[in-house]
Parts: C-alpha cells; structure tokens; sequence
C-alpha cells in the first residue's frame, strides 16, 4: 500500500461546478496534511494546509480531514478554468522531517 | 517568510558530463532543506534531505550527491550524468506552524 494515495484523474468538471480531490494515508500518526497546487512546468504552489478534524475553509477552497478514516479531501468552489492544474496531497509526521506527496490528481475545468 | 532561489532555471547537459544545481534560502534559519525530482508527467521523488550543515540523508541510489556546507544553501551533484537524470529539479524548506513545505522555482534538466 502506498503511503498516500489519490483519487485518480484526470478530472473534468464544468466551470462554476464544485471540483472534489480525494486522498488517503496510511501512517495513522501523521499530523499535518496539505495541499498543493501545480500548474504545468511550474513548482508546487501550498494552498491549504490542515491538522484537526473537520473542514478548513479558505475562500473558494475547503479542506476536509478526517483522522479516523485516514481521509483528507478538498473542495474546489465555483471551479474556474485558471483552477485546472495538478493537486498534490501530502503529509508529514511531526517528529520526523519528511514530507510524503501522492501521486497527484489533474483536474480540468472546462468553460 | 521564506523565499527560496534555485539556479540555473533551464540546463542541456551531454550524458556523462557533470552537474551543479544550487538552492539558497532566505527569511529563515536552520532550515530543513530537501532536493526533489519530478520526471516528466510524474509525482515528486525526493533525493536528499538535509537538517543542517553536513547532514545529509539519501532517499534513493543513484549517481546523484548532495552537500550543505552552509545553512541555507544546499548543492545537488553528479560526477556523470545519465539520460534517465532528466527531469524537473525542486528545492524545498520547511516551516510554519503545520510544517508547511515551501518549493523553489525549480531547475529544468535535460540531459542529451
């Protein structure tokens, strides 16, 4: 099993629909989970970041985590095409100083 | 907060020639610093880690080194480059409250 995975693409959704990116982990004591941005020959761009259960809102975005269920989730509001980019989940054990990315999900809005 | 520089931004290099990318970082001190690969249409694979001056972990074999003779500046090496080198190279720090991991702009390696 892979240490993080994610739901996988590409994701095509319409522009003003609600985009949703899935991932999962598998070290139960992982504390901090993020998600990045990526546009195409571009670095990752962090874009939320989340450590308690529950929903994490920042403007069009909302993270949800779930430590239970080992679930981190991200919601995309009113998806714009500018939103059309790579979304790479992570987490990081606290005491330890790696971070562990999935494999990322390419989401497209189409106009 | 922190801003992290990388150069060359763009590189073609000869299999078997050597390599230098370099990444520096400023608004912090001590960092944790980490060298990235991202192969073309790939996720991230991480090379080297660093927790400070001459430490440095090493995630996976290969013909590549990595060296931190300062705080805040950390080398990536090759004696010879290989094709299967090519790739999309990310310097990156961590900070933050929540850990947070903060990329450079990145190097583009292709090696002919």
């Amino acid at each position: 099993q892979k240490e993080v995975e994610q739901n996988s693409g590409p994701l095509s959704v319409p522009e003003g629909a609600i985009a949703s990116l899935n991932c999962t982990y598998s070290d139960r004591v992982s504390q901090s989970f993020f998600w990045y941005r990526q546009y195409s020959g571009k670095s990752p761009e962090l874009i939320m970041s989340i450590y308690s259960n529950g929903d994490k809102e920042d403007g069009r975005f909302t993270a949800q985590l779930n430590k239970a269920s080992q679930y981190v989730s991200l919601l995309i509001r009113d998806s714009q095409p500018s939103d059309s980019a790579t979304y790479l989940c992570a987490v990081i054990r606290a005491s330890y100083d790696k971070v562990i990315f999935g494999p990322g999900t390419s989401l497209s809005v189409i106009p | 907060s922190q801003t992290i520089h990388q150069w060359p931004a763009t590189l073609v290099q000869p299999v078997g020639s050597p390599l230098s990318l370099e990444c520096t970082v400023e608004g912090t001190s001590n960092p944790n610093l980490y060298w990235y690969r991202q192969a073309a249409g790939r996720g991230l694979q991480l090379l080297f880690y660093s927790v400070g001056i001459g430490q440095i972990s090493s995630e996976v074999p290969q013909n590549l080194s990595a060296s931190r003779p300062q705080d805040r500046q950390f080398i990536l090496s090759s004696k010879k480059l290989l094709l299967s080198d090519s790739g999309f190279y990310l310097c990156a720090s961590l900070g933050g409250l929540a850990y947070e991991q903060y990329f450079g702009p990145g190097t583009r390696l292709t090696v002919t």
